[in-house]
């Protein structure tokens, strides 16, 4: 059983293009969460999504960025107009549909180094 | 405010010794994550524990729930166990609210 995969795993953009990343859960997994992590800091939440549904954005800038889990494929986060500030390693994660009120365990994909010049 | 704290926050050790990394957080949680990081890597999750204590071969995690605190332990270190630990804690959503890491470092 496949891990979280995440691709490209590094990408470079100028400043104005667009970002695309993609997330392919585990195999089974219906939730998907992307986390953003800036050079020397903390890990922080951004965007959490089911199936064709955006749950919670809270953490997700209001311009620019964007997130999608189609019925088929992969997840998508979307970061138009790249500036030098959107250069991070952004991390999804996956879980399985929740059978109960019991939490489920989140796995990490290996994340997608964005580097903007 | 939701917050959770880790200490301390660099660690360095002689191989063999044992090492406990702390962390502690405000509120009442859902469960609670340590997770693996080395440097320029992705993120292993070693644990998730909403009570009690889980063991993983040289890795121990327990949390006290009244006390609002849990501790992840290694036994005899080895330099391959540098990297930083993070502590991520579920406030009762589904986002994972993440300590700012502990950096291990493991001396031959």
């Amino acid at each position: 059983n496949a891990g979280v995969m995440q691709n490209p795993r590094h990408l470079v953009r100028r400043r104005g293009q667009e970002a695309r990343l993609r997330c392919s859960p585990m195999k089974g997994h219906s939730h998907v969460y992307w986390y953003r992590q800036l050079p020397e800091e903390g890990l922080k939440f951004m965007v959490y999504l089911q199936k064709e549904n955006i749950i919670d954005e809270s953490g997700m800038p209001k311009e620019r960025f964007s997130a999608e889990f189609p019925k088929e494929g992969p997840s998508i986060l979307r970061i138009q107009q790249v500036v030098r500030g959107d250069s991070a390693a952004y991390f999804c994660a996956s879980s399985p549909r929740r059978t109960s009120l019991a939490y489920n365990e989140q796995f990490f994909g290996p994340g997608t180094r964005l580097t903007v010049l | 405010k939701n917050e959770v704290e880790q200490s301390p926050q660099n660690l360095t050790a002689q191989e063999g010794e044992f090492i406990t990394i702390n962390c502690s957080y405000s509120v009442g949680i859902s469960a609670l994550h340590w997770l693996q990081q080395h440097p320029g890597g992705g993120i292993v999750s070693l644990f998730m524990l909403s009570s009690g204590k889980k063991k993983h071969g040289r890795l121990i995690a327990t949390i006290n729930i009244q006390e609002k605190h849990s501790s992840l332990h290694i036994t005899a270190s080895h330099p391959r166990d540098s990297a930083v630990y993070i502590c991520a804690v579920i406030f009762g959503n589904e986002k994972l609210t993440f300590g700012t890491g502990t950096r291990l470092t493991i001396i031959p």
